[in-house]
């Protein structure tokens, strides 16, 4: 069965400081995964999207890592701000059924 | 804003009813995405259209259906409702080009109060 786990499952962290949110999953056969990010109570919002090819991918403060050998990936946020309080999804697709499978998120909150 | 519009944003119903979302993809999007969102539980997955067609399916119940007109919006039926059916019910589109990364881009949600 295809699945997607996350850690942590919240986060809390100062203003200014950097964290790590991982991800690892034992969907088969693997086409990509994308980070989302998914503000309360609103659709999520494409940060990154990776292929079996590419180890990292960059968006501003944002910088996911893929290893395709371990199945895992991590979201690394720089210098957090306030706003990036919200709730992190990680989501893979298969080839196969080309069903998505979506983690549970991280909920991370930034205090000031 | 995504480009995505769902309507209603809200809707309160009782059990045993049926209702209908309906989904506007973005202009251009062929490829429309349902997923349900329970109260603090992750995004799954329900049912995939590309131009009109079922592509893929994620954990839909018997009760729900879907389908994707020609003018590529959608709407998402869901019958014989249940307390356990109140969620956030997401619709999302993309492109879907062969070998490309297609975003899904997602629409505000509707919200669903089953009383």
């Amino acid at each position: 069965k295809n699945q997607v786990e996350q850690s942590p499952q919240s986060l809390i962290i100062l203003e200014g400081k950097n964290c790590t949110l991982q991800c690892n999953y034992t969907v088969s056969p693997f086409s990509n995964l994308r980070w989302y990010k998914q503000d309360t109570g609103r659709g999520p919002v494409s940060l990154t999207i990776m292929t079996f090819s590419e180890n990292t991918k960059s968006n501003g403060r944002y910088t996911a890592t893929l290893d395709a050998d371990t199945k895992q990936s991590s979201l690394h946020i720089t210098a957090s701000q306030l706003s990036d309080s919200a709730s992190y999804i990680c989501v893979v697709r298969d080839t196969g059924r080309r069903a998505l499978t979506f983690g549970s998120g991280t909920r991370l909150q930034v205090q000031p | 804003d995504s480009g995505v519009t769902q309507t209603p944003k809200h809707l309160i119903t009782a059990t045993g009813q049926r209702v209908t979302l309906r989904c506007s993809p973005r202009s251009g999007d062929l490829s429309v995405y349902w997923y349900q969102q329970s109260l603090d539980q992750g995004l799954q997955f329900l049912i995939q259209y590309y131009n009109g067609e079922e592509r893929a399916k994620g954990n839909i119940l018997e009760r729900f259906s879907a389908q994707q007109f020609p003018d590529l919006h959608s709407e998402l039926n869901l019958s014989s409702l249940e307390l356990g059916d109140s969620a956030l019910y997401f619709c999302a589109s993309s492109v879907e080009v062969a070998g490309a990364h297609n975003e899904q881009f997602f629409g505000p949600g509707t919200r669903l109060t089953v009383l």
